[in-house]
Protein backbone atom coordinates (compact mmCIF):
# COMPACT_ATOMS: atom_id res chain seq x y z
CA UNK A 1 0.00 0.00 0.00
CA UNK A 2 1.22 3.60 -1.05
CA UNK A 3 2.14 5.42 1.96
CA UNK A 4 4.48 7.82 3.92
CA UNK A 5 5.99 7.09 7.38
CA UNK A 6 7.45 8.95 10.32
CA UNK A 7 9.71 7.41 12.73
CA UNK A 8 9.96 7.74 15.77
CA UNK A 9 6.60 9.03 16.50
CA UNK A 10 7.81 10.11 19.39
CA UNK A 11 10.86 11.19 20.71
CA UNK A 12 12.41 12.84 24.29
CA UNK A 13 16.08 13.57 24.29
CA UNK A 14 18.56 15.94 26.34
CA UNK A 15 19.97 18.94 25.27
CA UNK A 16 23.03 18.64 23.03
CA UNK A 17 21.84 15.17 21.52
CA UNK A 18 22.04 14.68 17.60
CA UNK A 19 19.08 13.47 16.50
CA UNK A 20 17.58 12.41 12.87
CA UNK A 21 13.93 12.47 12.14
CA UNK A 22 13.19 9.53 9.33
CA UNK A 23 10.98 10.25 6.99
CA UNK A 24 9.84 7.71 3.88
CA UNK A 25 7.43 7.30 0.99
CA UNK A 26 6.33 4.23 -0.99
CA UNK A 27 4.85 6.61 -3.64
CA UNK A 28 7.63 7.19 -5.89
CA UNK A 29 7.06 11.27 -5.43
CA UNK A 30 10.16 13.33 -6.64
CA UNK A 31 8.93 16.29 -4.21
CA UNK A 32 9.25 15.85 -0.72
CA UNK A 33 8.96 18.59 2.32
CA UNK A 34 9.76 19.34 6.02
CA UNK A 35 6.92 21.16 8.36
CA UNK A 36 7.43 22.23 11.85
CA UNK A 37 4.55 22.61 13.38
CA UNK A 38 3.56 24.73 16.93
CA UNK A 39 1.42 24.06 19.51
CA UNK A 40 -0.88 26.70 17.82
CA UNK A 41 -1.44 24.23 15.05
CA UNK A 42 0.62 26.84 12.55
CA UNK A 43 2.68 24.84 9.49
CA UNK A 44 5.89 26.52 8.71
CA UNK A 45 7.93 25.36 5.60
CA UNK A 46 11.67 24.19 6.72
CA UNK A 47 13.04 21.88 3.99
CA UNK A 48 12.07 20.74 0.93
CA UNK A 49 13.48 18.61 -1.99
CA UNK A 50 12.50 18.25 -5.79
CA UNK A 51 14.13 15.32 -6.24
CA UNK A 52 17.60 12.75 -5.69
CA UNK A 53 20.43 15.62 -4.35
CA UNK A 54 18.50 18.34 -4.47
CA UNK A 55 17.26 20.13 -0.77
CA UNK A 56 16.34 23.47 -0.62
CA UNK A 57 15.52 25.60 2.75
CA UNK A 58 12.33 26.91 3.42
CA UNK A 59 10.89 29.86 4.96
CA UNK A 60 11.21 29.33 8.91
CA UNK A 61 14.99 29.09 9.50
CA UNK A 62 16.06 25.90 10.93
CA UNK A 63 19.17 24.58 12.18
CA UNK A 64 18.47 21.38 11.04
CA UNK A 65 19.68 19.66 7.56
CA UNK A 66 18.05 17.30 5.20
CA UNK A 67 19.49 14.90 2.44
CA UNK A 68 17.61 13.38 -0.07
CA UNK A 69 20.17 10.35 -1.40
CA UNK A 70 16.99 8.23 -2.37
CA UNK A 71 14.08 8.85 -3.75
CA UNK A 72 11.66 7.36 -0.90
CA UNK A 73 13.57 8.71 1.84
CA UNK A 74 14.06 12.50 3.37
CA UNK A 75 15.52 12.31 6.80
CA UNK A 76 15.59 15.55 8.82
CA UNK A 77 18.98 15.66 11.08
CA UNK A 78 19.49 17.86 14.26
CA UNK A 79 23.27 18.12 15.16
CA UNK A 80 22.83 19.72 18.70
CA UNK A 81 18.97 19.18 19.88
CA UNK A 82 17.91 22.59 22.03
CA UNK A 83 14.60 22.97 24.15
CA UNK A 84 13.70 25.51 20.89
CA UNK A 85 13.66 22.50 18.86
CA UNK A 86 10.55 21.01 20.75
CA UNK A 87 7.47 20.98 18.67
CA UNK A 88 6.12 18.56 16.39
CA UNK A 89 7.35 17.39 12.73
CA UNK A 90 5.30 16.74 9.43
CA UNK A 91 6.73 15.41 6.95
CA UNK A 92 5.13 15.25 3.03
CA UNK A 93 5.30 14.00 -0.52
CA UNK A 94 3.74 15.17 -3.62
CA UNK A 95 3.45 14.08 -7.31
CA UNK A 96 0.70 16.88 -8.49
CA UNK A 97 1.37 20.31 -7.46
CA UNK A 98 -0.43 21.28 -4.48
CA UNK A 99 -1.56 17.87 -3.27
CA UNK A 100 0.35 16.81 -0.32
CA UNK A 101 0.47 13.42 1.86
CA UNK A 102 1.50 13.82 4.86
CA UNK A 103 3.11 11.33 7.65
CA UNK A 104 2.04 11.18 10.74
CA UNK A 105 4.36 13.51 12.42
CA UNK A 106 7.06 13.24 14.81
CA UNK A 107 6.58 14.90 18.51
CA UNK A 108 9.75 15.64 19.51
CA UNK A 109 11.05 16.85 23.31
CA UNK A 110 14.20 18.16 24.01
CA UNK A 111 14.69 18.76 27.78
CA UNK B 1 3.93 37.89 -0.98
CA UNK B 2 1.36 35.28 -1.15
CA UNK B 3 -0.75 34.39 1.73
CA UNK B 4 -3.88 33.00 3.28
CA UNK B 5 -5.96 34.33 6.19
CA UNK B 6 -8.50 32.09 8.43
CA UNK B 7 -10.87 32.75 10.92
CA UNK B 8 -10.17 31.78 14.33
CA UNK B 9 -10.70 29.19 15.96
CA UNK B 10 -11.81 27.36 18.25
CA UNK B 11 -15.31 26.52 16.03
CA UNK B 12 -17.68 25.05 18.39
CA UNK B 13 -20.58 23.31 17.21
CA UNK B 14 -23.33 21.11 18.04
CA UNK B 15 -24.15 17.74 15.98
CA UNK B 16 -26.20 18.38 12.91
CA UNK B 17 -25.16 22.06 12.86
CA UNK B 18 -24.29 24.15 9.65
CA UNK B 19 -20.66 25.00 9.46
CA UNK B 20 -18.58 28.29 7.40
CA UNK B 21 -15.07 28.42 7.92
CA UNK B 22 -14.22 31.47 6.31
CA UNK B 23 -10.65 31.90 4.31
CA UNK B 24 -9.33 34.51 2.28
CA UNK B 25 -6.13 34.66 0.35
CA UNK B 26 -3.69 37.10 -1.57
CA UNK B 27 -1.57 36.02 -4.75
CA UNK B 28 -0.42 36.85 -7.68
CA UNK B 29 -1.07 34.66 -10.68
CA UNK B 30 -3.83 31.90 -10.31
CA UNK B 31 -3.17 29.99 -7.39
CA UNK B 32 -4.83 26.17 -6.91
CA UNK B 33 -6.68 26.17 -3.14
CA UNK B 34 -6.66 23.64 -0.80
CA UNK B 35 -9.11 22.48 2.28
CA UNK B 36 -6.52 20.25 4.30
CA UNK B 37 -7.70 18.54 8.00
CA UNK B 38 -5.56 17.32 10.04
CA UNK B 39 -7.44 14.82 13.17
CA UNK B 40 -6.51 14.88 16.76
CA UNK B 41 -2.70 12.71 16.79
CA UNK B 42 -2.29 12.42 12.86
CA UNK B 43 -0.77 14.22 9.72
CA UNK B 44 -2.90 16.10 7.42
CA UNK B 45 -4.94 15.03 4.70
CA UNK B 46 -6.16 16.54 1.09
CA UNK B 47 -9.79 17.62 1.58
CA UNK B 48 -10.70 19.10 -1.41
CA UNK B 49 -9.10 21.22 -4.09
CA UNK B 50 -10.05 23.86 -6.45
CA UNK B 51 -7.87 25.02 -9.46
CA UNK B 52 -9.40 27.47 -11.19
CA UNK B 53 -12.54 30.49 -10.63
CA UNK B 54 -15.59 29.13 -10.29
CA UNK B 55 -14.23 25.74 -9.59
CA UNK B 56 -16.84 23.76 -6.62
CA UNK B 57 -14.56 21.40 -4.55
CA UNK B 58 -16.38 18.70 -2.65
CA UNK B 59 -15.92 15.86 -0.54
CA UNK B 60 -17.51 13.86 2.72
CA UNK B 61 -20.04 16.76 2.78
CA UNK B 62 -17.51 20.06 2.26
CA UNK B 63 -17.78 22.37 -0.03
CA UNK B 64 -16.07 25.15 -1.11
CA UNK B 65 -16.01 27.29 -4.40
CA UNK B 66 -13.23 29.26 -5.58
CA UNK B 67 -14.09 32.93 -5.84
CA UNK B 68 -11.22 34.80 -7.77
CA UNK B 69 -14.12 37.91 -7.43
CA UNK B 70 -13.56 38.03 -3.49
CA UNK B 71 -10.42 36.26 -3.13
CA UNK B 72 -12.19 33.50 -0.69
CA UNK B 73 -12.72 29.57 -0.82
CA UNK B 74 -14.50 29.22 2.29
CA UNK B 75 -15.49 26.17 4.00
CA UNK B 76 -19.31 24.88 4.56
CA UNK B 77 -20.96 21.58 5.39
CA UNK B 78 -24.47 21.30 6.06
CA UNK B 79 -24.53 19.14 9.20
CA UNK B 80 -21.85 18.54 10.87
CA UNK B 81 -20.98 15.00 13.11
CA UNK B 82 -18.68 14.65 15.93
CA UNK B 83 -16.50 12.70 14.14
CA UNK B 84 -15.54 16.27 11.97
CA UNK B 85 -13.81 18.01 14.97
CA UNK B 86 -10.42 18.29 13.94
CA UNK B 87 -8.00 21.12 12.28
CA UNK B 88 -9.18 22.64 9.17
CA UNK B 89 -6.07 24.58 7.15
CA UNK B 90 -6.78 26.32 4.01
CA UNK B 91 -3.73 26.48 1.49
CA UNK B 92 -2.67 27.57 -2.29
CA UNK B 93 -0.25 26.93 -4.34
CA UNK B 94 3.13 29.32 -4.28
CA UNK B 95 4.15 31.33 -7.77
CA UNK B 96 6.52 28.35 -8.39
CA UNK B 97 5.37 25.52 -9.79
CA UNK B 98 6.26 22.32 -7.30
CA UNK B 99 7.48 24.12 -4.25
CA UNK B 100 5.24 23.42 -1.06
CA UNK B 101 1.74 25.00 0.30
CA UNK B 102 1.62 28.17 2.05
CA UNK B 103 -0.83 26.99 4.52
CA UNK B 104 -3.49 29.36 6.95
CA UNK B 105 -2.82 28.98 10.37
CA UNK B 106 -5.62 26.38 10.98
CA UNK B 107 -9.03 26.71 12.32
CA UNK B 108 -9.92 24.07 15.11
CA UNK B 109 -13.67 22.97 14.65
CA UNK B 110 -15.28 20.89 18.27
CA UNK B 111 -18.23 19.46 17.37
CA UNK B 112 -20.58 17.90 20.44
CA UNK B 113 -22.99 15.69 20.56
Amino acid sequence: EADIYQTPRYLVIGTGKKITLECSQTMGHDKMYWYQQDPGMELHLIHYSYGVNSTEKGDLSSESTVSRIRTEHFPLTLESARPSHTSQYLCASSELVGEQFFGPGTRLTVL
Amino acid sequence: GDSVTQMEGPVTLSEEAFLTINCTYTATGYPSLFWYVQYPGEGLQLLLKATKADDKGSNKGFEATYRKETTSFHLEKGSVQVSDSAVYFCALTRNQAGTALIFGKGTTLSVSS
